[in-house]
């Protein structure tokens, strides 16, 4: 299975400021065939399931703000939100989809500050 | 809209059985795949399994495999995952899921989840 490992495990930021996730793959998730990286990111808002913010790694999901960016290849992945607001607040969840079993990190915690 | 409906939450003791539903609509549920994710109690997302609900092809994660079951009736756009013999440790939140393209693919939309308690 491929292991998906996030940092940091939670973070605290203020209002407006930056929030940075990475997520490490143990293997490439970046398809030959088509260079596509299989890579998933999603939003869990207490109480509520997963929703999906990003897919191929850096394609924005329809209705996600601008905001919500992600970026990398390979093997090494980021998760950027530009301008904290209080809406984001939520474990966010990296998701590889190249092989099965599709594989999640453990979850990384945004908080405010 | 795409949406997947869960059945409510459960409570059963150990060695009960149970079969928890996810119905689709919004889309052509035969074209689709379903999938599902356990997330235990505080805990991270982990995934089950898979149903192509036309042909009823499906996978299992090495982990699950031989303790749930997977199955479909595309007649009702309805999934279903089961379990014969519950036990204390698949007390979680289920959420069904469908692949957003093909079966390598992200997952969206994901249904509300199911509680399940399995308490004596």
């Amino acid at each position: 299975d491929i292991v998906m490992t996030q940092s940091p495990d939670s973070l605290a930021v203020s209002l407006g400021e930056r929030a940075t996730i990475n997520c490490k793959s143990s293997q490439s998730v970046l398809h030959s065939s088509n260079n596509k990286n299989y890579l998933g990111w999603y939003q869990q808002k207490p109480g509520q399931p997963p929703k999906v913010v990003i897919y191929w790694a850096s394609t924005r999901e329809s209705g996600v703000p601008d905001r919500f960016s992600g970026s990398g290849s390979g093997t090494d992945f980021t998760l950027t939100i530009s301008s904290l607001q209080a809406e984001d607040v939520a474990i966010y969840y990296c998701q590889q989809y190249l092989s099965s079993p599709p594989t999640f990190g453990q979850g990384t915690k945004v908080d405010l500050k | 809209e795409v949406q997947l409906v869960q059945s409510g939450a459960e409570v059963k003791k150990p060695g009960e059985s149970l079969k928890i539903s996810c119905k689709g609509s919004g889309y052509r549920f035969t074209s689709y795949w379903i999938g599902w994710v356990r997330q235990m109690p505080g805990k991270g997302l982990e995934w089950m399994g898979i149903i192509y609900p036309y042909d009823s092809d499906t996978r299992y994660s090495p982990s699950f495999k031989g303790q749930v079951s997977i199955s479909a009736d595309k007649s009702m756009n309805t999934a279903y995952l089961q379990w014969n013999s519950l036990k204390a440790s698949d007390t979680a939140i289920y959420y069904c899921v469908k692949s957003a393209a093909a079966i390598g693919s992200w997952f969206d939309p994901w249904g509300q989840g199911t509680l399940v308690i399995v308490s004596s």
